[in-house]
């Protein structure tokens, strides 16, 4: 059974950094590209990165160019998202998902919350 | 952008009741692949999302047959033959085929 499983989230003030786990089980990690997508609090969803399956390489939206960096570690089957600079309209609930275009498996996602 | 406009915004149906999402893209989603990257899936409330259709029509194997998916380069259609209690939820169409990804605003259907 495919699991990703988020953890690291949190309430973190504007300007500080946060960094965001995916544990992936169930399939061979690293023959998938994986993402991040994000849901701000009663609003849609929203693609914020994407790494390819052996992660050379990497897209981002332009909003999060240069504050996040998405990363993967292929020998202990995990996904990252090092969110730097952080504002508070990244606060959201982040799901880690499987696929670089597919997004076939989404985890239960990890609520963000920037605020003073 | 590739921006993806759904309609209705939202949808109240009986159970049994036929139901149909439309999707519009403001450019073709056909690829150089010569595949289309147009995705739907549902999120039912309090859940993260869930697969259901993936390159326009193709189910996912858990997916009932009573779900389909059509169209073609800037406009798709989702449709369901007979809704069902578990169908609640917000159904989104979401494009993979240009960077960014991008997904539509949502369709909510709830039940009479």
């Amino acid at each position: 059974e495919v699991q990703l499983v988020e953890s690291g989230g949190g309430l973190v003030q504007p300007g500080r950094s946060m960094k965001l786990s995916c544990a992936a089980s169930g399939f061979t990690f690293s023959n998938y590209g994986m993402a991040w997508v994000r849901q701000a609090p009663t609003k849609g969803l929203e693609w914020v990165a994407t790494i390819s399956y052996d992660g050379s390489s990497t897209y981002y939206r332009d909003s999060v160019k240069g504050r996040f960096t998405i990363s993967r570690d292929n020998a202990k089957s995990t996904l990252y998202l090092q969110m730097n600079s952080l504002r508070s309209e990244d606060t959201a609930t982040y799901y880690c998902t499987r696929g670089s275009i597919t997004r076939d498996y989404w985890g239960q996602g990890v609520m963000v919350t920037v605020s003073s | 952008d590739v921006v993806m406009t759904q309609t209705p915004v939202s949808l109240s149906l009986a159970i049994g009741q036929p139901a149909s999402i439309s999707c519009k893209s403001s450019q073709s989603l056909l690829g150089t692949s010569g595949k289309t990257f147009l995705n739907w899936i549902l999120q039912r409330p309090g859940q993260s999302p869930k697969r259901l259709i993936y390159q326009v029509s193709k189910l996912y194997s858990e997916v009932p047959d009573r779900f389909s998916g059509s169209g073609s380069e800037t406009e798709f259609t989702l449709k369901i033959s007979r809704v069902e209690a578990e169908d609640l939820g917000v159904y989104y169409c979401w494009q993979g085929t240009h960077f960014p990804h991008t997904f539509g605003a949502g369709t909510k259907l709830e039940l009479k």
